[in-house]
């Protein structure tokens, strides 16, 4: 069972290049999130998604877009990087119920130079 | 959104009890209570939850106060690798959201 997976675990942009972070869960869970982590600092939810076709911005969600085609996958768009994106960025997927756990993927480290 | 608060850090020695607290005195009737820890270079994993009852797994025990503006993660017997920033974070459930937002988190270094 592969739980929550994302491509790539590392990249380097370029102010200005765009990029997208993948995401995908197998566990057919409704409801999927994307975090940032700054270096020793807490996460920080960017955007989330209670089913496919549904998306709901989150505490910091300025420079980033996301989509929800399919249950499965939760892709993160960055259009314009900057170095203030620089980050470790985490997905993670749980199922419907406030007393349900969340599953987290290994997350993408993200350089923006 | 309900929040949390925790300590920075904490500190234990190796094969001792360690009680992490948190506050969550804006908690709402319906919020479960959640535990998550975050290794080194690792995504979060989840520990525990629960809502108004202690509740325990082989991981750790979760000490929830009778009025539930506070809550205690209790790992009995401290180990190396139970170094890791412990998060403390309750279910959001405006309408038909399910955010999971988390704290700053508390940091525990186990000494051998």
């Amino acid at each position: 069972n592969a739980g929550v997976t994302q491509t790539p675990k590392f990249r380097i942009l370029k102010i200005g290049q765009s990029m997208t972070l993948q995401c995908a869960q197998d566990m057919n869970h409704n409801y999927m999130y994307w975090y940032r982590q700054d270096p020793g600092m807490g996460l920080k939810l960017i955007y989330y998604s209670v089913g496919a076709g549904i998306t709901d911005k989150g505490e910091v969600p300025n420079g980033y877009n996301v989509s929800r085609s399919t249950t499965e996958d939760f892709p993160l768009r960055l259009e314009l990087a900057a170095p203030s994106q620089t980050s470790v960025y985490f997905c993670a997927s749980t199922d419907r119920g406030r007393n349900t756990e969340a599953f987290f993927g290994q997350g993408t480290r993200l350089t923006v130079v | 959104d309900a929040k949390t608060t925790q300590p920075n850090s904490m500190e234990s020695n190796e094969e001792e009890p360690v009680h992490l607290p948190c506050n969550h005195s804006t908690i709402s009737g319906t919020d479960y209570i959640h535990w998550y820890r975050q290794l080194p270079s690792q995504g979060p994993e989840y520990v525990i939850h629960g809502l108004t009852s202690n509740v325990n797994n082989r991981m750790a025990s979760l000490a929830i106060a009778e009025d539930r503006k506070s809550s205690t993660l209790i790992l009995h017997r401290a180990t190396l690798r139970d170094a890791a920033v412990y998060y403390c974070i309750l279910r959001d459930f405006g309408g038909a959201t399910n955010k999971l937002i988390f704290g700053t988190g508390t940091l525990l270094a186990v000494q051998p």
